[in-house]
């Protein structure tokens, strides 16, 4: 049981360049998120699965797209990198009973030149 | 709308001292409470938790008291150890919609030194 796995762990991007982060989970939940964290903001959600086939914006969704691909796997595609998105990406899964506890993945950091 | 704030850092204790880390929030409703854990390199880990007032969550040593009266939900430890070096997240849940979005404080690092 590997709970949440995210790849890649570490990325350089130049400004303009596109990527895709990757995330999956075994754990059968419907829910799945993706968080950014910067120092002394703590994590922002930037967009949101509540179920396969369905997709939300968070507080920070801007330059962002998601893809929920199956009920495992959440990804989440910049498609012209800037430097203000340079941080520590999370995703995490979450069932849907009570009192709504998170899964997180051990994280990517993004750097973007 | 629904918020949370928690005490700037860092805070940095000797081992063996008592730690106090405060956690406040704004919310409507009954919201659920939980602190989580971030060790060096890691993604967070759920830490405790409480999902009405007067509860208490506790795991390895730590707990919080979910306050409604004072909107708190301060983290304890009477004897922090080295390994308990991290950054703290205070964070609360509120019902309703499709799914449970969490809204983070700010985090707080604590460094314990031998």
């Amino acid at each position: 049981n590997a709970g949440v796995t995210q790849t890649p762990k570490f990325q350089v991007l130049k400004t303009g360049q596109s990527m895709t982060l990757q995330c999956a989970q075994d754990m059968n939940h419907n829910s799945m998120y993706w968080y950014r964290q910067d120092p002394g903001m703590g994590l922002r959600l930037i967009y949101y699965s509540a179920s396969e086939g369905t997709t939300d914006k968070g507080e920070v969704p801007n330059g962002y797209n998601v893809s929920r691909l199956n009920k495992r796997e959440f990804s989440l595609r910049l498609e012209s990198a800037a430097p203000s998105q340079t941080s520590v990406y999370f995703c995490a899964s979450g069932g849907e009973v009570g009192p709504y506890e998170q899964y997180f993945g051990p994280g990517t950091r993004l750097t973007v030149t | 709308g629904n918020s949370v704030t928690q005490m700037e850092g860092p805070v940095t204790l000797s081992e063996e001292a008592f730690l106090t880390i405060n956690c406040t929030y704004t919310a409507t409703g009954y919201p659920s409470l939980f602190w989580y854990v971030q060790y060096p390199g890691e993604g967070l880990q759920l830490l405790l938790k409480a999902t009405k007032a007067d509860d208490k969550g506790s795991n390895k040593g730590f707990e919080a008291t979910y306050r409604k009266e004072t909107t708190s939900f301060h983290l304890e430890k009477g004897s922090v150890q080295v390994s308990d070096s991290a950054v703290y997240f205070c964070a609360l849940a509120n019902y309703g919609g499709a799914t449970n979005k969490l809204i983070f404080g700010t985090g707080t690092l604590l460094a314990v030194q031998p």
